[in-house]
Formats: C-alpha cells, sequence, structure tokens
C-alpha cells in the first residue's frame, strides 16, 4: 500500500547532538510537512515542501532545518538538539491543488536530554 | 496570518450521547476546514471536511457545521460509541492551492461504556 513511513521512531539524545529525522512517502505526492505535537498545543508546522525544489518555513522553524532529497524524501534536522525540541513529530504529504486530504507518518518520539 | 481556538479540550460522555466540539477562526477569507481523528497512539487521519459554499455536511454518524458570519465551525458526533475516543483537531485555511493548514489544539474525547 502506499504509505508514509518516519524513521526512527523513537530517539533519545542529550543536548547539543545533531539529530536528523527522515520520512519517506510512496502515494507520489508533491507536498511535504513536518509537524511538530506537544500536549495540549495541537499540530504546529515546522517546515512544508510544495515541490522539490520549495522549501518554506512554518509557524516554528528556529532551530530546525530541512531538505528535500527527492519527490518521496523530506528530512528534518535538529542542528543542536535542547530539551525543549521533546515532542511527537510528524511528517505528512498531499496532493497538489486544492482541499487536498494531508496523510500523516506514524510518527518519531523524539526526546532531548 | 490564520488562528484556530477550538473548545473544549476535554469531553467525556456516556456511550450513545451525542458530542460536539467547536471551533472558531480569525481570517474571514479561510474556506476549507477539515477535521482530522487521532486515535492513541495513532496517527491523524482525516474524517471530515466542510467548504466554505457550503452550510453542513454529513457522513453517518458524523457531521460538521459551518457559520461563516460568526467564523465559527462545529464537529457532531451522534449515537458516540467507545471506538470515538480520540483526540480531535479541527483546522482551517484559505485554500488557495498554495496554502497551508492551521490546526486547533486538539479535544480529547472519551466515551465510557
Amino acid at each position: 500500500d502506499a504509505d508514509v513511513t518516519q524513521t526512527p521512531r523513537n530517539r533519545i539524545t542529550k543536548t547539543g547532538k545533531r539529530i536528523m529525522l527522515e520520512c519517506s512517502q510512496t502515494k507520489g505526492h508533491d507536498r511535504m510537512y513536518w509537524y511538530r505535537q506537544d500536549p495540549g498545543l495541537g499540530l504546529r508546522l515546522i517546515y512544508y515542501s510544495f515541490d522539490v525544489k520549495d522549501i518554506n518555513k512554518g509557524e516554528i522553524s528556529d532551530g530546525y532545518s530541512v531538505s528535500r532529497q527527492a519527490q518521496a524524501k523530506f528530512s528534518l534536522s535538529l542542528e543542536s538538539a535542547i530539551p525543549n525540541q521533546t515532542a511527537l513529530y510528524f511528517c505528512a504529504t498531499s496532493d497538489s491543488g486544492l482541499y487536498n486530504e494531508q496523510f500523516f507518518g506514524p510518527g518519531t518520539r523524539l526526546t532531548v536530554l | 496570518g490564520e488562528n484556530v481556538e477550538q473548545h473544549p479540550s476535554t469531553l467525556s460522555v456516556q456511550e450513545g450521547d451525542s458530542a460536539v466540539i467547536k471551533c472558531t477562526y480569525s481570517d474571514s477569507a479561510s474556506n476549507y476546514f477539515p477535521w482530522y481523528k487521532q486515535e492513541l497512539g495513532k496517527r491523524p487521519q482525516l474524517i471530515i471536511d466542510i467548504r466554505s459554499n457550503v452550510g453542513e455536511k454529513k457522513d453517518q454518524r458524523i457531521a460538521v457545521t459551518l457559520n461563516k458570519t460568526a467564523k465559527h465551525f462545529s464537529l457532531h458526533i451522534t449515537e458516540t460509541q467507545p471506538e470515538d475516543s480520540a483526540v480531535y483537531f479541527c483546522a482551517a485555511t484559505l485554500n488557495s492551492g498554495y496554502s497551508t493548514l492551521t490546526f486547533g489544539k486538539g479535544t480529547m474525547l472519551l466515551v465510557s461504556p
């Protein structure tokens, strides 16, 4: 089945370490997104990409960077992790055009000690 | 930018009762309002959406209503069942084809048998 996958699913790291979270999709969608979920704060957009050559900052991009390596791959990096980046991270994809459903990956639970 | 407020943050009902979750949005130009359901430990998934040219949409036991004048929209679940227990997120966007979703902070619905 066409799907959205994320690696790793869980990660514990230390303050100051560089971390990369990876997202892959087999849906053939052009658009990809990275969200952060914190209890009581909902889903907040970190970065998004509407095609391979397009990268845009979202609501909370400070401390994060992204790379769109191919249509199917979108990676999120924390250059120097800090404890308040402890959260559940979701990748999502959608088709281009209007009124398109976003399909989420299974999430990566990141803990920064 | 768009701001979406969602209430209540938690909602407990008995099986068979109805549940209503309400959202308000700030940008009067927003024209697309999806609802996502996230079961415990799972990824968010789209359950229903409504466009601004429609006042109400139903799908079996769930319905969404939209009041553009008041800038609010609501999710209605009738005859609730334990499997309806989840976190529900509303979202809003001006769907121009190049826009992103702004999510509410979520409502945890608990349906007791």
